[in-house]
């Protein structure tokens, strides 16, 4: 099955950029989708098929996709953007929804 | 589009955990409609989904005691796991995802806490 690598966390200051990876084969050939969830709330789609972003969500987010890795991207980090953060993709091989094990941004 | 699951928050060893996700503001007949699970303290695991005519796909690790299924008379669709064990107590949430595989879960439920407890 198709598994995706996320590092457990990530600590940034405010005001500084956060880089949150997703390891995967040849991720760069799929679509790969970012999901923020905030304590005791449900996902919310913060970036969708590698670089969009949805309506409502910021500009500071942002992500790419390419070869082995993809990656969301936070800019100018502020206490609200304190959350997990999952990649996930579709593996057609099996035709089964696959999440990355979440990344806890910490603002220092 | 609104997304609203509802069912018992504790179910007992061995016994059915059933779930229901009613969908308001959208139709039914559209899209995929997906379970997802979230184990206390843990990340987020993909459960199924189940299209308007009832095709379904589901978690390999999940398979044999899953059931997901539409009503769309009533605009609502349903889980339902058997013999369960506390290794199924989680947060579970339903979510909304276009017809292409490669869509996004574009929609949430709140989430409902379900134990499994006697």
């Amino acid at each position: 099955s198709y598994v995706l690598t996320q590092p457990p966390s990530v600590s940034v200051a405010p005001g500084k950029t956060a880089t949150i990876s997703c390891g995967g084969n040849n991720i760069g050939d799929k679509s790969v989708h970012w999901y923020q969830q905030k304590p005791d709330q449900a996902p919310v789609m913060v970036i969708f098929y590698d670089t969009d972003r949805p309506s409502g969500i910021p500009e500071r987010f942002s992500g790419s996709n390419s070869g082995n890795t993809a990656t969301l991207t936070i800019s100018r980090v502020e206490a609200g953007d304190e959350a997990d953060y999952y990649c996930q993709v579709w593996d057609s091989g099996s035709d089964l929804f696959v999440f990355g094990g979440g990344t806890t941004v910490t603002v220092l | 589009v609104q997304l609203q699951e509802s069912g018992p928050g504790l179910v007992k060893p061995s016994e059915t955990l059933s779930l229901t996700c009613t969908v308001s503001g959208d139709a039914i007949n559209t899209y995929y409609w997906t379970w997802i699970r979230q184990p206390p303290g843990r990340g987020l695991e993909w459960i199924g989904h189940v299209y308007f005519s009832g095709t379904s796909k589901y978690n390999s690790s999940l398979k044999s005691r899953l059931t997901i299924s539409v009503d769309t008379s009533r605009n609502q669709f349903s889980l339902r796991l058997t013999s369960v064990t506390a290794a199924d107590t989680a947060v579970y949430f339903c979510a909304r995802r276009c017809s292409a595989g490669t869509c996004p879960l574009d929609y949430w439920g709140r989430g409902t806490l379900v134990i499994v407890s006697s």
